[in-house]
């Protein structure tokens, strides 16, 4: 079945540095993929979609200059979160569709732990 | 807009034993239907979905869902669960052909004991 791989699975990092996470679809061409926050005991919060070769689609109250999204290819697509702090420590999940037809659906990868000190 | 309602935080069950979740939906316009599963720090893994067609869908795992379009709800069933089905379980809604989108609901912790 359709494979998404997000690395690193878990990160810790000092406040004020820049951290890249990746998403890959490994098994197919992933025209959208979406990125989602997670907070504990909470449901997923969509902070943005990205589209193959566009721009990113970002969701109220996200800042796209926080959360840069970069969508170069049809397997990878990057979400970093620049000038990271505290409040910025969260699960991250990625998840990618296979094709423009919404009846696909979303297939996630395992998530990013992220921990600002 | 749509807005999905996971009434249950916490549905606690015996091993072997049957559970429903229950998910209730609020849209305007025709849905798609979906129940994810995630397990301690993964991401989620699709059970099932709804799109059109027959109401009664079966997923993986054992698990089955009835769409009611009247009672605008989506509950999860299975007859019988196993100590392996504790985990979270989230029921999300996108508008049909509108992209994809997902709303998702806050989630049941699913708590199988012995």
């Amino acid at each position: 079945g359709a494979v998404v791989s997000q690395h690193p699975s878990r990160v810790i990092c000092k406040s004020g540095t820049s951290v890249k996470i990746e998403c890959r679809s490994l098994d197919f061409q992933a025209t959208t993929m979406f990125w989602y926050r997670q907070f504990p005991k909470k449901s997923l919060m969509l902070m943005a979609t990205s589209n193959e070769g566009s721009k990113a689609t970002y969701e109220q109250g996200v800042e796209k200059d926080k959360f840069l999204i970069n969508h170069a290819s049809l397997t990878l697509s990057t979400l970093t979160v620049t000038s990271a702090h505290p409040e910025d420590s969260s699960f991250y999940i990625c998840s990618a569709r296979a094709r423009i037809d919404s009846n696909q659906p979303q297939h996630f990868g395992d998530g990013t732990r992220l921990s600002i000190l | 807009a749509q807005s999905v309602t996971q009434l249950d935080s916490q549905v606690p069950v015996f091993e072997e034993a049957p559970v429903e979740l229950r998910c209730n939906y609020s849209s305007s316009v025709s849905v798609y239907l979906f129940w994810y599963v995630q397990y301690p720090n993964q991401g989620l893994q699709l059970l099932l979905k709804y799109l059109s067609g027959s109401t009664l869908v079966k997923g993986i795992n054992g698990f089955e869902a009835e769409f009611n379009k009247s009672q605008t709800s989506f509950h999860l069933r299975k007859p019988s669960v196993h100590i392996s089905d504790t985990a979270e379980y989230f029921c999300a809604v996108s508008v049909a052909g509108g992209g994809n989108k997902l709303t998702f609901g806050t989630g049941t912790q699913l708590k199988v004991e012995l």
